[in-house]
């Protein structure tokens, strides 16, 4: 039992390229979550998935691009990457959006954009 | 609006050394769950306890406690007899009705503790 898998862990974009960033739960999952981290900030909500074929925006979705095509699967797009998107990004999931249930995150993948 | 504050920013002990990771929440909602999330230098984010807003009782965990008071909205964390293994950025995070985005956690900005030997 994996967990919550995370591909890559580090990349360097220069500006202007794209990306997807892959994470994987074998948990059977019904919620997967994006997040960045940012020094000083916490972790902060990019979008959300209730299920599969669904997405929802967070509280920084801008910039970004969700997909939720498998169950266990979520991956995350930059169309063209700036500056501001360097980050650590985590993945999480979750049995339901329930108050009593725990999120499980990733391992991160450490994203620079020149 | 939901909001978590993490006033200590970084905290160095001398291993051995209790130490308290203080946590103070706003949110209006009545019923709400706290949770402890520990990043050790490797960056991964690991859950250490969830406690809802009808359960005061303190809970110990081997050399971790947690502290939730209602009336001062704080649950707090320490650290009996640090190791140097300890040392990590520890967030307290708030999970609501009223976050929308169907609950989502909501993040303190992190304390980070350092362990001497």
């Amino acid at each position: 039992n994996a967990g919550v898998t995370q591909t890559p862990k580090f990349r360097v974009l220069k500006t202007g390229q794209s990306m997807t960033l892959l994470c994987a739960q074998d948990m059977n999952h019904e919620y997967m979550y994006w997040y960045r981290q940012d020094p000083g900030m916490g972790l902060r909500l990019i979008h959300y998935s209730v299920g599969e074929g669904t997405t929802a925006k967070g509280e920084v979705p801008d910039g970004y691009n969700v997909s939720r095509l498998k169950k266990q699967n979520f991956l995350l797009g930059l169309e063209s990457a700036a500056p501001s998107q360097t980050s650590v990004y985590f993945c999480a999931s979750s049995y339901s959006p329930g108050l009593v249930d725990t999120q499980y995150f990733g391992p991160g993948t450490r994203l620079t954009v020149l | 609006a939901q909001k978590v504050t993490q006033a200590q920013t970084e905290i160095s002990v001398v291993e051995k050394e209790d130490v308290t990771l203080d946590c103070v929440y706003e949110t209006r909602d009545t019923t709400y769950y706290l949770f402890w999330y520990k990043q050790p230098p490797s960056g991964e984010l690991v859950f250490l306890i969830r406690r809802n807003s009808f359960d005061e009782q303190n809970e110990i965990s081997g050399r971790y406690s947690w502290n939730f008071q209602k009336s001062t909205s704080s649950f707090n964390f320490t650290i009996t007899a640090s190791q140097v293994v300890d040392s990590a950025v520890y967030f307290c995070a708030l999970k609501a009705p009223s976050t929308g985005a169907n609950s989502k956690l909501t993040f303190g900005k992190g304390i980070t503790l350092s362990v001497r030997p």
